[in-house]
């Protein structure tokens, strides 16, 4: 069964500290996504990554970073984590196949943060 | 830029009821790509349906089912004879040609009362 795992169900951390959110998947994806989901806003992506070591900013990258060192994982990391970034934090990967136009996604089930 | 939007913020039903939640979407590209998701209790959302802009063709699945109009830019589902099971978010997105990125709406809580 394939499938994207994110390491924790929930988290709670203090202000200041600094934490990563990890995520891995064994579908052998080229693209991988950060999402942040809060209530009233959807999904909003902050980082994704279309290859090892290539990252591209999202719509709401600020006061995130992101390290893809292999293919398989794709980490999420708040550098000094702020009240404001308590939200649940959702990852992605997807194949592309430009010729054929098949896009898939697979989404983990989330980690839900919170920031004290 | 691309924009999904899903107006309804919540819909509640009774069971066996049909209910239909709305998507309305913005791109100036021609080609591109639908989706709806579905994100139980749990949290991973569930893939639903993807659609392309080329292909106009409405879709039925078992008790879903899925308008697609570009004349007026929607993609609505239906559920007819809803069940409790239905509970859930659902959301609407799109993607376009070329780009690896989901620009989502901002999701419709749809809530099945026994």
């Amino acid at each position: 069964d394939v499938k994207v795992t994110q390491s924790s169900r929930y988290l709670v951390k203090r202000t200041g500290e600094k934490v990563f959110l990890e995520c891995v998947q064994d579908m052998d994806h080229e693209n991988m996504f950060w999402y942040r989901q809060d209530p009233g806003l959807g999904l909003r992506l902050i980082y994704f990554s279309y290859d090892v070591k290539m990252k591209e900013k999202g719509d709401i990258p600020e006061g995130y970073s992101v390290s893809r060192e292999k293919k398989e994982r794709f980490s999420l990391i708040l550098e000094s984590a702020s009240t404001n970034q308590t939200s649940m934090y959702l990852c992605a990967s997807s194949f592309s196949r430009v010729r054929t136009g098949i896009y898939g996604y697979t989404f983990g089930s989330g980690t839900r943060l919170t920031v004290v | 830029a691309q924009k999904v939007t899903q107006a309804q913020t919540e819909i509640s039903v009774v069971e066996k009821e049909d209910v239909t939640l709305d998507c309305v979407y913005e791109t100036r590209d021609t080609t591109y790509y639908l989706f709806w998701y579905k994100q139980p209790p749990s949290g991973e959302l569930v893939f639903l349906i993807r659609r392309n802009s080329f292909d106009e063709q409405n879709e039925i699945s078992g008790r879903y089912s899925w308008n697609f109009q570009k004349s007026t830019s929607s993609f609505n589902f239906t559920i007819t004879a809803s069940q409790v099971v239905d509970s859930a978010v659902y959301f609407c997105a799109l993607r376009t040609f070329g780009n690896e990125k989901l620009t989502f709406g901002t999701g419709t809580r749809l809530t099945i009362i026994p």
